[in-house]
């Protein structure tokens, strides 16, 4: 069964400093992966996507994520954090050739961007 | 325009009642989910449909089903609610042409039972 872990629940970093969000995955064959955001009550939108090809994924608001292949890794980044980024961000994988309902993801963790 | 929208956004409702929550999208999708985020923020799907087929999670009791009546539309009843079904509620959709087309949220329904 394929699984994802977000080992951090919180990350804090200052207003203009990089930040990084980990993810690692774990799937049978090739993965698809994902990076979901969550404001606060609002629902999850869509921030990038591995599939194939280039290891650096750009998405969406300056976001991007570099897959390792070796590492089990499809960790988010951003050279310069805003405020506006404190949200709750998920990681999710499924395997190569499934649909979306074999999505899954990882328990979430809370940025926190601080003036 | 909403792309997928939920209603009601809040449900306070008493425990043994029977209650519906309502999805709609507008983006042309032939897929629909719906998710339950519990207290601690995880994720867990519930129920996958297109018009072919309906995929049931089998942890999700039997009191939760899926009702479409048409593509665009994916409700999700709840009969005999329980305290433990407090949660946020989320809809989705999908293409389901390729399996690495992403998914689009709803709003979410938070779900209180007392």
């Amino acid at each position: 069964a394929q699984s994802v872990a977000q080992p951090e629940d919180q990350v804090n970093v200052a207003e203009g400093n990089p930040l990084t969000v980990k993810c690692t995955y774990s799937v049978s064959g090739n993965p698809y992966l994902f990076w979901y955001v969550q404001y606060p009550n609002r629902g999850l939108q869509f921030l990038l996507k591995y599939i194939t090809g280039d290891n650096l994924v750009k998405g969406s608001y300056g976001f991007e994520a570099e897959f390792n292949k070796s590492q089990t890794s499809f960790h988010l980044k951003k050279p310069s954090a805003l405020v506006s980024d404190s949200a709750l961000y998920f990681c999710a994988v499924k395997p190569e050739g499934a649909g979306s309902y074999q999505l899954t993801f990882g328990k979430g963790t809370k940025l926190s961007v601080i003036p | 325009d909403t792309a997928v929208s939920q209603t009601p956004k809040y449900l306070v409702t008493q425990m043994g009642n029977d209650k519906s929550i309502k999805c709609e999208q507008n983006l042309g999708h032939d897929t629909m989910y719906w998710y339950k985020q519990d207290s601690k923020k995880f994720l867990k799907i519930m129920f996958s449909y297109n018009n072919k087929e309906l995929i049931i999670n089998e942890t999700v009791p039997n009191r939760f089903s899926p009702k479409s009546p048409d593509k665009a539309h994916l409700n999700l009843h709840i009969n005999s609610l329980e305290l433990g079904d407090s949660a946020v509620y989320f809809c989705a959709s999908s293409r389901m042409g390729g399996p690495s087309t992403e998914a689009f949220f709803g709003q979410g329904t938070r779900l209180t039972v007392v």
